[in-house]
């Protein structure tokens, strides 16, 4: 069935890189996005990937997809306090429900 | 500004008692849905909306319905909330597909039934 996964939590240093995964696992996916929410605040759209793109840079976020592995990751590099949140990794499901399908959700702590 | 706009944000009220948080679009979006956040589930698919007057169950429908007799409009009732409902609810809207923009969320209505 379809299953999005992620770690529930990571932790990193101010200034450090902090690299959060995803799995996924309908194959037929046409985007995967990745959304970002504040504490109190909606969902954010972050950025995105298009499943025949391996990677993706947007200023400190790199996303990188091994379609082989249906593995999903997201990069913030010199993360900031303002990092802190939830992160989302979702798909698009290709079929007549149009859907998106979100993971649980990696909380990020970035500490000072 | 384009946005996706719910009302009440909070909302506390007692078992039994019908409610409804509504939904609004100016974005002119076909795709409109409904889901529940809940603490280590991620987001859940309640119902969702391809267009005016087609709604469909999503993953969790029981206990909610939905309508769509307007476009921009996407209302969630609870005819008898429980407190298995206690939840943060947040409205979607998109183009068919989502595409290069995703769903534009809403500000999400944190619901406590006591």
């Amino acid at each position: 069935g379809e299953d999005v996964e992620q770690s529930l939590f990571l932790s990193v240093r101010e200034g450090d890189s902090s690299v959060i995964n995803c799995t996924y696992t309908d194959s037929s996916s046409t985007y995967l996005y990745w959304y970002k929410q504040e504490p109190g605040a909606g969902l954010q759209l972050l950025t995105y990937i298009f499943s025949n793109m391996d990677m993706k840079q947007d200023q400190r976020l790199t996303v990188l997809l091994n379609k082989k592995d249906k593995h999903l990751s997201l990069r913030i590099a010199d993360t900031q306090t303002g990092d802190s949140a939830i992160y989302f990794c979702a798909e698009s499901i290709m079929d007549s429900s149009y859907k998106l399908i979100f993971g649980s959700g990696t909380r990020l702590l970035v500490r000072p | 500004e384009a946005q996706v706009t719910q009302n009440p944000r909070y909302l506390i009220t007692v078992t039994g008692k019908k409610l409804t948080v509504t939904c609004s679009q100016n974005m002119n979006h076909e795709y409109m849905s409904w889901y529940r956040q809940d603490p280590g589930l991620g987001l859940r698919q309640i119902y969702y909306s391809m267009n005016v007057e087609v709604t469909d169950k999503g993953d969790v429908p029981e206990g909610y319905k939905v309508s769509r007799k307007e476009k921009r409009n996407f209302p969630l009732i609870l005819e008898s909330p429980s407190p298995n409902q206690t939840s943060l609810y947040f409205c979607a809207s998109s183009p068919i597909p989502a595409g290069v923009g995703g769903y534009t969320f809403g500000s999400g209505t944190r619901l406590t039934v006591v």
